[in-house]
């Protein structure tokens, strides 16, 4: 079956440690998204990638970075300079603006 | 700039009771729009979608939105609640040139039975 799978579901890590969320899409979507969710904020938009070897910085981009070598994958690094990390972190991709974005199963990151 | 505002929080109602989940949105030109739900601790799914046409537009599980353009507005309604509709409901409203996605807050929906 088509879909997005995030990995890992659960992540615990140092504060200071760098970290990599994996995103992959089987679905040939073109624009992949990774967004963060806390408590009562909804989610916030931190990069995007509408092609391959190119993304865009979204509203909280600071503290992350994002690459995007293959279609199928946008890998989400977490690093030190992220200041409050911890959040439920959630990949998205769609085939285009009329589709709506099909989402993964998220990641929790606890940074300790 | 654009924005979505889900102005209730949290509602509670009774398994059977109808439902109405409120989205009102800044949006410069025609938007599109989403409703999705999330279950605890997972992701989000697709209820329905607005682009165009028909402003009453239908979903799966039963959930329907009609878009009001003079009121900013994309509720979400159920006419029956059942218990396993319990979850985060999120509006949110589409950058037609950017394929972006701009969430609103969330309202989280509680069903006694």
């Amino acid at each position: 079956d088509g879909g997005i799978t995030q990995s890992p579901k659960y992540l615990f890590r140092k504060e200071g440690q760098n970290v990599t969320l994996s995103c992959e899409q089987n679905l040939n979507h073109d624009a992949m998204y990774w967004y963060r969710q806390d408590p009562g904020q909804g989610l916030r938009l931190i990069y995007y990638s509408q092609i391959v070897n190119d993304f865009q910085k979204g509203d909280i981009a600071e503290g992350y970075s994002v690459s995007r070598e293959k279609k199928e994958s946008f890998p989400l690094t977490v690093t030190s300079a992220q200041k409050n990390p911890t959040a439920f972190y959630l990949c998205a991709s769609n085939p285009s603006g009329r589709q709506g974005y099909t989402f993964g199963s998220g990641t929790r990151l606890t940074v300790v | 700039a654009q924005s979505v505002t889900q102005p209730d929080i949290h509602i509670t109602v009774s398994e059977g009771a109808s439902l109405e989940l409120r989205c009102n949105y800044s949006y410069g030109a025609t938007p599109y729009l989403f409703w999705y739900v999330q279950s605890p601790g997972q992701g989000l799914q697709l209820l329905l979608k607005y682009f165009s046409g028909d402003t009453l537009v239908q979903g799966i599980k039963g959930f329907e939105a009609e878009f009001k353009r003079s009121q900013s507005s994309f509720n979400l309604r159920k006419p029956s609640v059942h218990w396993s509709d319990a979850a985060e409901y999120f509006c949110a409203v589409g950058e037609r040139n950017t394929d972006k996605l701009i969430f609103g807050t969330g309202t989280r929906l509680q069903v006694f039975p």
